[in-house]
């Protein structure tokens, strides 16, 4: 039971390239959500998934998209990566129903030169 | 609109002694609130939820409405304490805001 899974956990960019960055769960929790972690601003949601085939946008959407794919999987896309995107990328999940916590992956650790 | 600020950026203490981590929020509705901690370079894990009043690792949280917050106690601090410590608020059920985070460092 691996619970939330991210890949990559590295990954170096130049400025300009795209990445995809995956998730993948088997809890079976309906929502999804992909956030990141900078020093000194905590986390900072960028989109979720309330349920399969439904995205919103977070706080800081601009420069992403993402995908939910199946109730499974739910991918960040950098179409044309900046070095403000430099930072540490967390998926989580959550059931979906009120009062219960969301489980995180390991994160993946992103460099943008 | 919602918010969770905890003001101290970095908290160092000895161990043994106290501790207390700051979280206030803001919510018009009734709020469901919890600590997540973060050891170092590893995943953020649920610590505590205020629904449960439970103690997890020696940690309490209580729940004050009158002044809006939620901070996280324990009174005998260990070095393995060590931490990043975020508290969140949910708000319509799957709507999550974390703070900016406590960064707690226990001293020998």
């Amino acid at each position: 039971n691996a619970g939330v899974t991210q890949t990559p956990k590295f990954q170096v960019l130049k400025t300009g390239q795209s990445m995809t960055l995956q998730c993948a769960q088997d809890m079976n929790h309906n929502s999804m959500y992909w956030y990141r972690q900078d020093p000194g601003m905590g986390l900072r949601l960028i989109y979720y998934s309330a349920s399969e085939g439904t995205t919103d946008k977070g706080e800081v959407p601009n420069g992403y998209n993402v995908s939910r794919l199946n109730k499974r999987e739910f991918s960040l896309r950098l179409e044309s990566a900046a070095p403000s995107q430099t930072s540490v990328y967390f998926c989580a999940t959550q059931t979906g129903n009120s009062n219960q916590p969301q489980h995180f992956g390991d994160g993946t650790r992103l460099s943008i030169l | 609109a919602q918010r969770v600020t905890q003001p101290e950026k970095l908290l160092s203490v000895f161990k043994g002694a106290p501790v207390e981590l700051k979280c206030n929020y803001s919510y018009s509705g009734s709020p469901e609130l919890f600590w997540y901690v973060q050891y170092s370079r590893q995943r953020l894990q649920l610590l505590l939820r205020h629904i449960s009043r439970e103690s997890i690792k020696g940690f309490t949280a209580d729940l004050n409405k009158g002044e809006t917050s939620f901070h996280l106690k324990k009174p005998f601090a260990q070095e393995e304490d060590s931490a990043m410590y975020y508290c969140a608020l949910v708000y319509y059920g799957q709507n999550f805001v974390f703070g900016p985070g406590t960064r707690l460092s226990v001293l020998p």
